[in-house]
């Protein structure tokens, strides 16, 4: 089945502790993107990629990070976590960069305490 | 910069009722508009879409015209039903390629 995997779903950590949401496609996309959706903001881009090895920051791309070493996988890293990124996370690919459609993931809760 | 707008929610309707919500937007080229929706604990899907003016985008049941005039592309659909509730978003890009500015989603409630 085509699709866009996340993990972990849910999570609760503290200040300051390094983590890692992962993210993956099975569709050979070469357009991978993470948003963050925060209620009456809707969602908002932090980092994309246009294919591998190629990254750039989106809207709110303050206190994350991502690489794309391998054309399945956008990990989201969040170095020091701060409760300001608690939010519900979301991974999307599309085919190339040029205006596909995109698939979206089933998003990732992340509290930060 | 690009933006989107759309009505505010939650918009409560009966089964059968007709629908609008309205999105208009704000962007310095040409843009694709869309329309995603998101059900109840899962990832956004995309609905419909248009990328050139008086395209109508539309998708189980659902329609949307591209209006460049009042740059808005209102989502209407002639008879809800209970499982069409959600959340909506209108997004643009304009950037020729697939970033997505979206608006800050209207929740539908559909009541038997």
């Amino acid at each position: 089945e085509a699709q866009v995997t996340q993990n972990p779903r849910y999570l609760i950590t503290v200040t300051g502790k390094k983590l890692t949401v992962t993210c993956s496609q099975n569709m050979n996309h070469e357009y991978m993107s993470w948003y963050r959706q925060d209620p009456g903001l809707g969602l908002r881009q932090i980092y994309y990629s246009m294919n591998v090895e190629v990254t750039d920051k989106g809207d709110v791309p303050e206190g994350y990070k991502v690489s794309r070493k391998e054309k399945r996988n956008f990990p989201l890293i969040l170095e020091s976590p701060s409760p300001n990124q608690t939010s519900l996370y979301f991974c999307a690919s599309s085919l190339t960069s040029t205006l596909n459609e995109q698939f979206f993931g089933p998003g990732t809760r992340l509290t930060v305490l | 910069g690009d933006s989107v707008t759309q009505m505010e929610g939650p918009v409560t309707l009966s089964e059968e009722a007709f629908l609008t919500i309205n999105c208009t937007y704000t962007a310095t080229g040409y843009p694709s508009l869309f329309w995603y929706v998101q059900y109840p604990g899962e990832g956004l899907q995309l609905l419909l879409k248009a990328t050139k003016a008086d395209d109508k985008g539309s998708n189980k049941g659902f329609e949307a015209t591209y209006r460049k005039e009042t740059t808005s592309f209102h989502l209407e659909k002639g008879s809800v039903q209970v499982s069409d509730s959600a959340v909506y978003f209108c997004a643009l890009s304009d950037r020729g390629y697939s970033t997505l500015t979206f608006g800050k989603g209207t929740m539908l409630l559909v009541s038997p």
